[in-house]
Order: structure tokens, then sequence, then C-alpha cells
């Protein structure tokens, strides 16, 4: 069974920028759709960004575009979530998820961000 | 960032029939398939219904999913204090090109 461990989160001014990781093992990245979910501290679930299992095409939430970039690394397995211009209201946790929606999603813990001076 | 309208709460004694409901529009619910999340706080969430009406392995046919014109429906029955949780209706959004979760029902077992 695939699972999958964020990491990256972390203190970040706000207008600062952070990398998030996904670490997968027991399936490969690329042959699924990949995204990124998020949960800001007493509020519900947000979807912020995928990848596609192709060519590499993306879609973001319209509060994250422009700003944010999801990416993977084949050879290394790993998910990326570049974050720039951050805001106070990016501040959550942030879960990355294989096969969303599908019978054979896979949820992290999840890697906190928070965005503070 | 938008979000389908969700019942804030819902509850119920054990045994009983709880149902929530999603509401949305011709661009989401009226267009595409809808899935339902279970979220326990400190838990990650785990996917309950997906494509409607399917269910995942090991989600037991307590939980049910229905769907009419723009409306997605959950239904558990023969609650269980276990069903304590946030529930979560989320369906791709064709004119945001992007994924849209419901605002939440927080379920009370009474």
């Amino acid at each position: 069974e695939g699972q999958v461990v964020e990491s990256g989160g972390g203190l970040v001014h706000p207008g600062g920028s952070l990398r998030l990781s996904c670490a997968a093992s027991g399936f490969p990245i690329a042959n699924y759709w990949m995204h990124w979910v998020r949960q800001a501290p007493g509020k519900g679930l947000v979807w912020v960004a995928r990848i596609d299992d192709g060519v590499g095409r993306t879609d973001y939430a319209e509060s994250v575009r422009g700003r944010f970039t999801i990416s993977r690394d084949s050879a290394r397995n790993t998910l990326y979530l570049h974050m720039s211009s951050l805001r106070a209201d990016d501040a959550a946790l942030y879960y990355c998820v294989s096969d969303f929606t599908g019978f054979e999603d896979s949820w992290g813990q999840g890697t906190l961000v928070t965005v503070s001076s | 960032q938008s979000v389908l309208p969700q019942p804030p709460s819902a509850s119920g004694t054990p045994g009983q029939r709880v149902i929530i409901s999603c509401s949305g529009g011709s661009s989401n619910i009226g267009r595409d398939r809808v899935s339902w999340y279970q979220h326990v706080a400190g838990v990650a969430p785990k996917l309950l219904i997906y494509k409607t009406f399917q269910r995942p392995s090991g989600v037991p046919d307590r939980f049910s999913g229905s769907k009419s014109g723009t409306s997605a429906s959950l239904a558990i029955s023969g609650l269980r204090y276990e069903d304590e949780a946030d529930y979560y209706c989320v369906v791709w959004d064709d004119s945001l090109r992007g994924y849209v979760f419901g605002s939440g029902t927080k379920v009370t077992v009474l």
C-alpha cells in the first residue's frame, strides 16, 4: 500500500517563500494525479493544486494561482509545492494526496505552515 | 475560494439515520461526480464515497451517496458513536478549473 510523508513546513514571514515536499513510497507518483489540500486552523478542507499523471499538466485553486507551483521529481518519487508571496491566510496544515477522490487515495499526516511576522 | 454549502451540524441517537446535503451548481455537482470525506481532528481525512455512489473497500454500507440535479447527499444509517466527525463533499468545478469542497458538517451522536 502506498504511503506519502510531507515535510518542509515551518514559520515564514508574510511575503516569504517556502517549499513543501512529499516523499512517496510503495507507488510511482508519476503514475498518479498528485494533489495538495490544506486546512487552516478551525476551518474546513481546501483543495490547493494538482499535477497530472502524464505530461505534468497542473491546476490551481484561484486563491493560490500565480503564487504557488506544484511539481514532481519522478527520480526521487517526490512531490513539491513551491509557495511564494505567502499571506496570513495561507497558514494551514498542508496534506499531500495521491489519487484524490479515487478509491486508492492516500493522505499523509500533513505539514504545518505558519505565516507570521 | 468558493465552497459548497452544507449544514454546519447534524445529530442523531445511535441507530438513527442522518442525511447531509451538499448544494452546488451546473458547473460542479450538475456535471461531475461527487466524493465524500470523513475527517476526525488529528487524523488524515478518510474517503467514504467516490464517483457519487461508490464505496471504497472497508467502508461499511451504512454510508451511501446520492445526487439529484445540482445537489448531493450523504446518508449515514445505523448511526454509531464512532461516526462523530466532520463530513465534507468535494467535486470538480469546471468553471473554476479546480476542486471545491463543501463547507463541512459536524455530526454529533447524542
